[in-house]
């Protein structure tokens, strides 16, 4: 299976400020990665699929970049409503694996 | 709007095995095009993907669970289920069903709202 490492695994920043979380895959997976937010007690939303492509719907202060080992999910300015656990997820190879996720707080 | 839920009994044996059933609304599944999947997430803990299967009956399962798991998939009531045997106090998670397009795009747009199953005695 594709090993998918995130950091951090938590971070807390201030309302307008800007978050990074980045994703490692274990082997080149091309663009084949997707950002999820998950509130708690709710299922994860899919935020960013093949690594830079927005959902609709999905606001434009989340972006994603990066292709085959190295990935980058940003909030150009942290608003309350982003308080939540974000994934990335790879499905270059069966079966699809996900990260251990990163838990953004407010500060 | 596509919805999807998860139905089930909260509370299974060890030992036993864990059913449940997810029905989906708003679009139909043997229109095709969409993979249905499940997949779970231990308490506190990240996603494990447990498998799909498709209109046609077609299924892949994570070789991890492949031994214990059965999906299954009921077009007339536009319903797929899932079946894990054997089950131990690993298995407690909250379970999602979920739809992927079945044309490589790998993501999961439309998800349930999970269901907590507890493996207990």
């Amino acid at each position: 299976d594709i090993q998918m490492t995130q950091s951090p695994s938590s971070l807390s920043a201030s309302v307008g400020d800007r978050v990074t979380i980045t994703c490692q895959a274990s082997q080149d997976i091309s663009n084949y990665l997707n950002w999820y937010q998950q509130k708690p007690g709710k299922a994860p939303k899919l935020l960013i699929y093949d690594a830079s492509n927005l959902e609709t719907g999905v606001p434009s202060r989340f972006s994603g970049s990066g292709s085959g080992t190295d990935f980058t999910f940003t909030i150009s300015s942290l608003q309350p409503e982003d308080i939540a656990t974000y994934y990335c997820q790879q499905y270059d190879n069966l079966p699809p694996t996900f990260g251990q996720g990163t838990k953004v707080e407010i500060k | 709007q596509v919805q999807l839920q998860e139905s089930g009994p909260g509370l299974v044996k060890p030992s036993q095995t864990l059913s449940l059933t997810c029905t989906v609304s708003g679009g139909s599944i043997s229109s095709g095009g969409y993979y249905w999947s499940w997949i779970r997430q231990h308490p506190g803990k990240g996603l494990e993907w447990i498998g799909y299967i498709y209109y046609s009956g077609s299924t892949y399962y994570n070789p991890s669970l492949k031994s214990r798991v059965t999906i299954s998939v009921d077009t007339s009531k536009n319903q797929f289920s899932l079946k894990l045997s054997s089950v131990t106090a690993a298995d407690t998670a909250v379970y999602y069903c979920a739809r992927e397009k079945a044309d490589s795009s790998g993501w999961y747009d439309y998800w349930g709202q999970g269901t907590l199953v507890t493996v207990s005695s």
